[in-house]
């Protein structure tokens, strides 16, 4: 079983709608790290938290760890087909191993 | 910027072949990883490096190993491919408490 839930699996937006993607660890998280792949490509870092209730954005997009360090949500507003791909939540295990949840995909219609 | 390059985008191999996939960055990072990437599953640690020479199995080593003879290449051997490891590849370094940079992956297809 994944030790990250994503949720939704997937998902389809009409472009100019706001989206969130949750990401859920029985475990504390210690860095919860957030990254975007376009469609057999690799990953692109987006965000990466640390402390319970942090909360960062970058353009359009917003990540925000809640106070108990177990989950994590991306928020995207006024969705574009620029957003479109597999997002992804990564946490450290062990110290130094990044596991990954299984991924949303995200299409955004024109 | 930190670059993570791998060495094939696309590769096709016939089962039982010995395959290496190569992986070199150029920031002088510790740390560097193999992961592999199936749908409905994520990512899925293989072996990570975390200096020359040294190296520790991750969740799915049956199958792999991996040589880092330098600090910027790590190189994953599949020693007799099968089917079954037909997958996307994805090789990753770190530095300290930073995050990880991926290569652009390289799809297997073992026939």
């Amino acid at each position: 079983s994944q030790e990250l839930e994503q949720s939704p699996q997937s998902l389809i937006v009409q472009e100019g709608k706001n989206l969130t993607i949750n990401c859920t660890s029985s475990k504390t998280l210690y860095g919860l790290y957030w990254y975007k792949q376009k469609y057999g490509e690799g990953l692109i870092f987006l965000m990466m938290l640390q402390k319970g209730g942090e909360e960062k954005s970058h353009e359009k997009i917003t990540a925000k760890l809640d106070e108990k360090k177990q989950q994590s949500s991306l928020h995207i507003t006024a969705s574009q087909p620029s957003h479109a791909g597999i997002y992804l939540c990564g946490a450290l295990k062990g110290g130094n191993k990044l596991v990954f949840g299984a991924g949303t995909i995200l299409r955004v219609k024109s | 910027d930190v670059k993570v390059t791998q060495s094939s985008r696309y590769l096709v191999k016939r089962t039982g072949e010995k395959v290496f996939l190569e992986c070199v960055q150029d920031m002088d990072h510790e740390n560097m990883f193999w992961y592999r990437q199936d749908p409905g599953l994520g990512l899925r640690l293989i072996y990570f490096s975390y200096d020359v020479k040294m190296k520790e199995k991750g969740d799915i080593p049956e199958g792999y190993s991996v040589s880092r003879e330098k600090k910027e290449r790590f190189s994953l051997i599949l020693e007799s491919a099968s089917t079954n490891q037909t997958s996307m590849y994805l090789c990753a370094s770190r530095a300290g408490a930073y995050g990880y940079t991926f290569g652009s992956g390289t799809r297997l297809t073992v026939v």
